[in-house]
């Protein structure tokens, strides 16, 4: 059935560095994937609305050269983290429309030390 | 970023007992969804609702889409020890692409 999954499921990095993050949707294509960043005990939060072939669009107060993303083909989105620092660890969690509604990838868990 | 807002934020319940959330929004969805969430995981999807006053089951879960369009609720009864974590509803208006927004979650405890 559709699934959506992420890699990887865990990272951990040193401040200054750029981490990619996968999201594929598995037996369905998503022509939209939206990435979201929960911090602990909180809710998830809108990042960016990813598209394939065309530019990101992101939420307000989300820096759109920190965090790029690539979405390249129907089954595949890329979160970029460029230039890393402490405050950006957080999970990180993509979605896709599985129809009948979306559904979420597993996360992944960013840390920077 | 825009959130829902979810009540209770927490509750702790004893085994056996049913359960009561809910979501308002000041703006009006077309769609709400429930998810659960456990601790380290991505949400996973519990119930979809589609259409104004529209009241779905799943298993020992009832959910509710609101009248005015600006609220739902969950229940859930009979509530057993696995039914810890956190419960997140989620809205999206119509508008080409879903973007679902969250509500801020009820962190749900249940006591044997």
């Amino acid at each position: 059935g559709a699934v959506v999954s992420q890699h990887p499921s865990w990272v951990i990095c040193k401040s200054g560095t750029s981490v990619k993050i996968e999201c594929r949707s598995l037996d369905f294509q998503a022509t939209t994937m939206f990435w979201y960043r929960q911090f602990p005990k909180q809710s998830l939060m809108l990042m960016a609305t990813s598209n394939e072939g065309s530019k990101a669009t992101y939420e307000q107060g989300v820096e759109k050269d920190k965090f790029l993303i690539n979405h390249a083909s129907l089954t595949l989105s890329t979160l970029t983290v460029t230039s890393a620092h402490p405050e950006d660890s957080s999970f990180y969690i993509c979605s896709a429309n599985g129809s009948p509604a979306w559904l979420f990838g597993p996360g992944t868990r960013l840390t920077v030390l | 970023g825009q959130q829902l807002n979810q009540s209770p934020q927490s509750m702790f319940i004893q085994e056996g007992e049913d359960v009561s959330m809910n979501c308002t929004s000041s703006s009006i969805f077309n769609t709400w969804l429930w998810y659960k969430q456990d601790p380290g995981e991505g949400p996973v999807l519990l119930i979809a609702l589609y259409k104004a006053g529209e009241l779905t089951s799943n298993g020992r879960l009832t959910a509710q889409f609101g009248i005015t369009r600006k609220d739902s609720f969950l229940n859930i009864s009979a509530s057993i020890p696995s039914d810890v974590g956190i419960y997140f509803c989620a809205g999206a208006k119509t508008s080409g692409t879903y973007k679902y927004i969250f509500g801020t979650g009820t962190r749900l405890k249940v006591l044997a």
